[in-house]
C-alpha cells in the first residue's frame, strides 16, 4: 500500500542554522506534495507544495526539493528561528483518477526543536 | 473572515457509546475532509463530503459516518466508540477545483475514550 514516511523522528538545530527535514513517499503516481507545519494544539498549517513535474521550489525561507528517480522529498528552512519549532509532515496525494485523488496521505512527522 | 472552526474542542467519552463532532468550513468553502489524528502520528483521512455527498472515504470502518448541510458545514459521527478511537479529530475545508494545498485544517477535537 501506499505510504508516506519521514526518516528522522526529531531533528534538533541551532538557532540560525539551517534545517533539513527529509521525506520518503512509495506511491510513484503521486503527482502532488505538500509540507505542513503543526504547532502544538493546532491544526497542520500549509507551508509549500511542489508538483511532480518541478524538482525545486522556494518560498520565503523554505525550499522544497523533489526526486522522483528515488521517491524523495525535503524541506530545508533557512536560518532557523524558535518559531520554527513544530512538527513538519509531508503528505501526498494523486491525480484524478486514481485511488488517491481529492485525500492527502500524511507521513509521521519530524519534531523540529530548535535551540536559542 | 473565521477560519475553520471545529466544536467541541475536547470531549470525553465511555466505550460503546455515540459521539458527534461538527465542523463549519472557512467562508466560500464547499468541500469539507475528516482526519483522525493519533498522538504522535500524522493524520489519516477519513472521508471528504462534497455537495452533500461523502465523495471519497479511507479506511475507516462504517462506525465512521458523516454528513454535510446545505451551508456545508459537517458532522463526523462514531459510533460503539473503542479506546483505539481516542485522537485528535481534524477537520479540513477546500474549495472544489482548487488544490489540496489550499485546504484549510480547523484546530481540531481532542476524543478521549476510557
Amino acid at each position: 500500500g501506499e505510504s508516506v514516511g519521514l526518516h528522522l523522528p526529531t531533528l534538533s538545530v541551532q538557532e540560525g542554522d539551517n534545517s533539513i527535514i527529509n521525506c520518503a513517499y512509495s506511491n510513484s503516481a503521486s503527482d502532488y506534495f505538500i509540507w505542513y507545519k503543526q504547532e502544538s494544539g493546532k491544526g497542520p498549517q500549509f507551508i509549500i507544495d511542489i508538483r511532480s513535474n518541478m524538482d525545486k521550489r522556494q518560498g520565503q525561507r523554505v525550499t522544497v526539493l523533489l526526486n522522483k528517480t528515488v521517491k524523495h522529498l525535503s524541506l530545508q528552512i533557512a536560518a532557523t528561528q524558535p518559531g520554527d519549532s513544530a512538527v513538519y509532515f509531508c503528505a501526498e496525494t494523486s491525480p484524478p483518477g486514481s485511488s488517491n485523488t481529492g485525500k492527502l496521505i500524511f507521513g509521521q512527522g519530524t519534531t523540529l526543536q530548535v535551540k536559542p | 473572515d473565521a477560519g475553520v472552526t471545529q466544536s467541541p474542542t475536547h470531549l470525553i467519552k465511555t466505550r460503546g457509546q455515540q459521539v458527534t463532532l461538527r465542523c463549519s468550513p472557512k467562508s466560500g468553502h464547499d468541500t469539507v475532509s475528516w482526519y483522525q489524528q493519533a498522538l504522535g502520528q500524522g493524520p489519516q483521512f477519513i472521508f471528504q463530503y462534497y455537495e452533500e455527498e461523502e465523495r471519497q472515504r479511507g479506511n475507516f470502518p462504517d462506525r465512521f459516518s458523516g454528513h454535510q448541510f446545505p451551508n456545508y458545514s459537517s458532522e463526523l459521527n462514531v459510533n460503539a466508540l473503542l479506546l483505539g478511537d481516542s485522537a485528535l479529530y481534524l477537520c479540513a475545508s477546500s474549495r472544489s477545483g482548487l488544490p489540496l494545498g489550499e485546504q484549510y485544517f480547523g484546530p481540531g477535537t481532542r476524543l478521549t475514550v476510557t
